[in-house]
């Protein structure tokens, strides 16, 4: 049985860091890419960052980039998304997805329950 | 960026009528080298993550019940929900995956009439 399981979500100050983990199982995790998406209260889905399988291309939101990292051990089944310089509209539900395929360019099969960060001092 | 639009924002149908929802893309979608449509759809039920429903703009994702059905290309897409039931109130989105950044649109909330 695939499962992801995230974890790290947290109060945090503006301008404070964050490090999500997810934990994977039940699948060849470097095998195929994977993803976060994220979710503010009551609003809709955003993409965040996606990784390929082996972890040397990853791609970013406008939103994030230069201040989130998306990352992966494979020895691990871990994904990671270090998150830096956070604003209170990073205030979200983030979920971790893994990808049908290794490239990044495919859809989410299977997501977690996801993990809340709240920006907020 | 490819700017995703979804109509429309709601509907409710009757158990057992047909919902259909529609999405629409800035640009297209489609993907010349394998002849796909990089499109995506998610139903998304309250208090739970998103779930594939179909992919490549028609490919029903493995377990989907077939009253499911995804169509069109290029920029215009429909996702028709042949017989309403009561399990299948939720928020659906579309999904682009042909170019980052991976565009959602904002979502269409199926009810029950």
């Amino acid at each position: 049985e695939v499962q992801l399981l995230e974890s790290g979500g947290n109060l945090v100050q503006p301008g404070g860091s964050l490090r999500l983990s997810c934990a994977v199982s039940g699948f060849s995790f470097s095998t195929y890419a994977m993803g976060w998406v994220r979710q503010a209260p009551g609003k809709g889905l955003e993409w965040v960052a996606t990784i390929n399988y082996r972890g040397d291309s990853t791609y970013y939101a406008d939103s994030v980039k230069g201040r989130f990292t998306i990352s992966r051990d494979n020895s691990e089944n871990t994904l990671y998304l270090q998150m830096n310089s956070l604003r209170a509209d990073d205030t979200a539900v983030y979920y971790c997805a893994k990808d049908s395929g290794s490239s990044g360019y495919d859809p989410g099969d299977y997501w977690g329950q996801g993990t809340l960060v709240t920006v907020s001092s | 960026d490819i700017v995703m639009s979804q109509s429309p924002d709601s509907l409710a149908v009757s158990l057992g009528e047909r919902a259909t929802i529609n999405c629409k893309s800035s640009q297209s979608v489609f993907f010349s080298s394998n002849n796909k449509n990089n499109l995506a759809w998610y139903q998304q039920k309250p208090g739970q993550p998103p779930k594939l429903l179909i992919y490549w703009a028609s490919t029903r994702e493995f377990g989907v019940p077939d009253r499911f059905s995804g169509s069109g290309s290029g920029t215009d897409f429909t996702l028709t929900i042949s017989s309403l039931q009561a399990e299948d109130v939720a928020v659906y989105y579309c999904q682009q995956y042909y170019t980052t950044p991976f565009t959602f649109g904002p979502g269409t909330k199926v009810d029950i009439k």
